[in-house]
């Protein structure tokens, strides 16, 4: 049964720092990997997707990095701002039927 | 962009009553919606999967009976929390593709409280 674990459950950065957001998957045989945003009481906005077989994928300030064989992907963050302040959540397919295995998120806190 | 709404967006009812929350594809067609509740400080656990005029099949855990999943439509999908109990209040959230490889999109969610 696939397990999704993230690390750490809560960071608190200063402003302007650049952050790691941790995702580990314990079962290598996915379909894609996907990171989420979530503001309180809200619902998820997709940040970045990577397909099984790519390694890492860039949005902006985000990137986002897979290794499939070590069960593992992380979440850069640059330059972080008070904006990015939310819940990140990675989320696993297993294959293409649309159903994701969640882990428990990161709440990030990025004080001006 | 693809824009998914639920309504609503938040429902207090009392024990032994029905509520039912809506979800909706504004500007394209679901084949397949998808509906998670998430418990407080918890992530997203997947209810059951909703494809368009078939029955839903639900993950292992959740009562088909108590939660009503109807998509009668490529643009509707509908959950009924039957006798809802306190134990129901949470977060539910929907999500839905048109198919395929296509991206899913994300609802903003419905509060449930259960008094």
């Amino acid at each position: 049964k696939q397990e999704v674990t993230q690390i750490p459950a809560a960071l608190s950065v200063p402003e302007g720092e650049n952050l790691v957001l941790n995702c580990s998957f314990t079962d290598s045989a996915i379909y894609n990997l996907q990171w989420f945003r979530q503001d309180p009481g809200k619902g998820l906005t997709s940040l970045l997707l990577i397909q099984s077989s790519q390694r890492e994928q860039t949005s902006g300030r985000l990137n986002a990095s897979l290794d499939k064989s070590s069960g593992r992907s992380t979440l850069y963050i640059a330059a972080s701002q008070p904006g990015d302040s939310a819940t990140y959540l990675c989320a696993v397919s297993s294959g293409n039927t649309g159903k994701l295995i969640f882990g428990q998120g990161t709440t990030l806190q990025v004080k001006p | 962009g693809a824009v998914v709404s639920q309504h609503p967006s938040w429902v207090i009812c009392k024990s032994g009553t029905s509520v039912k929350i809506e979800c909706r594809s504004l500007d394209f067609q679901a084949t397949t919606m998808f509906w998670y509740r998430q418990f407080p400080k918890q992530s997203l656990m997947l209810m059951a999967t909703s494809n368009e005029g078939s029955k839903a099949t639900y993950e292992q855990g959740v009562e088909k009976d108590k939660f009503l999943i109807n998509h009668a439509s490529l643009t509707l999908s509908t959950l009924t929390v039957t006798s809802a109990h306190p134990e129901d209040s949470s977060f539910y959230i929907c999500s839905a593709r048109k198919g395929g490889n296509s991206p899913l999109h994300f609802g903003n969610g419905t509060r449930l409280t259960v008094t």
